[in-house]
């Protein structure tokens, strides 16, 4: 069936570093996939989405590109910022056969110090 | 503002009350969904509604009763909890299953107590 596995956590980074959280995924068709983004007491907001093999998709300096060959969308940041710290989930809609599932990772905690 | 509203956003209940967890979603969606979140485990889903219609019940115990009045609005109706039932409970909507690029969207929780 289809499945998301991304990295192990929690990360930590000091301000202005590199960020690489690796997603692979299991799926027929051709899925969307997804980064969430938890903040600490809050839902799971989108951060970003790619509908199609290597599409990259960005928002807030965050981007991750759509890799069928590799199964991959794996999310990165060029300078983190303390603000960034939060969970983030990697997640996949099949398609086109869905049934009602979304599958999500297990969530990768990021911690940023200054 | 992310589009599905949840109230209340912390809920502290004993094991014997009935209490209500609410959802409203003004995206338009036909998908509703409840989720739970407890520390340390990975997103549980807990029921599908697809145009009103119950489509997943994931094996979740009958102290939690869902309610679909209508595409727009869901219910998670709690009775004799027990504390292990303590989490943050996700709302969710999408387009109906078979959209191409379907795209779920959460509400931002309500954190549960049982004591």
């Amino acid at each position: 069936g289809d499945s998301v596995t991304q990295m192990e956590g929690p990360v930590t980074l000091s301000e202005e570093a590199f960020l690489t959280i690796n997603c692979t995924y299991t799926a027929t068709g051709y899925p969307s996939l997804f980064w969430y983004v938890q903040y600490p007491g809050e839902g799971l907001q989108l951060l970003l989405k790619a509908t199609k093999a290597d599409d990259k998709g960005s928002n807030k300096g965050f981007e991750a590109t759509y890799r069928k060959e590799t199964t991959s969308f794996h999310l990165e940041k060029g300078s983190v910022q303390v603000s960034d710290s939060a969970v983030y989930f990697c997640a996949l809609s099949p398609w086109p056969d869905t049934g009602n599932q979304f599958y999500f990772g297990t969530g990768t905690s990021l911690t940023v110090i200054p | 503002e992310t589009g599905v509203t949840q109230t209340p956003r912390h809920l502290v209940m004993g094991m014997t009350n009935k209490k209500s967890l609410k959802c409203e979603q003004h995206l338009g969606h036909n998908a509703m969904y409840w989720y739970k979140q407890s520390a340390k485990k990975p997103l549980e889903l807990m029921f599908v509604y697809n145009f009103k219609e119950q489509t997943e019940n994931n094996s979740v115990p009958s102290r939690f009763s869902p309610e679909c009045p209508n595409s727009s609005h869901l219910f998670l109706h709690l009775h004799t909890l027990q504390p292990e039932d303590s989490a943050l409970y996700l709302c969710a909507s999408s387009q109906e299953p078979g959209t191409a690029g379907n795209t779920i969207y959460f509400g931002e929780g309500s954190w549960l107590t049982v004591v």
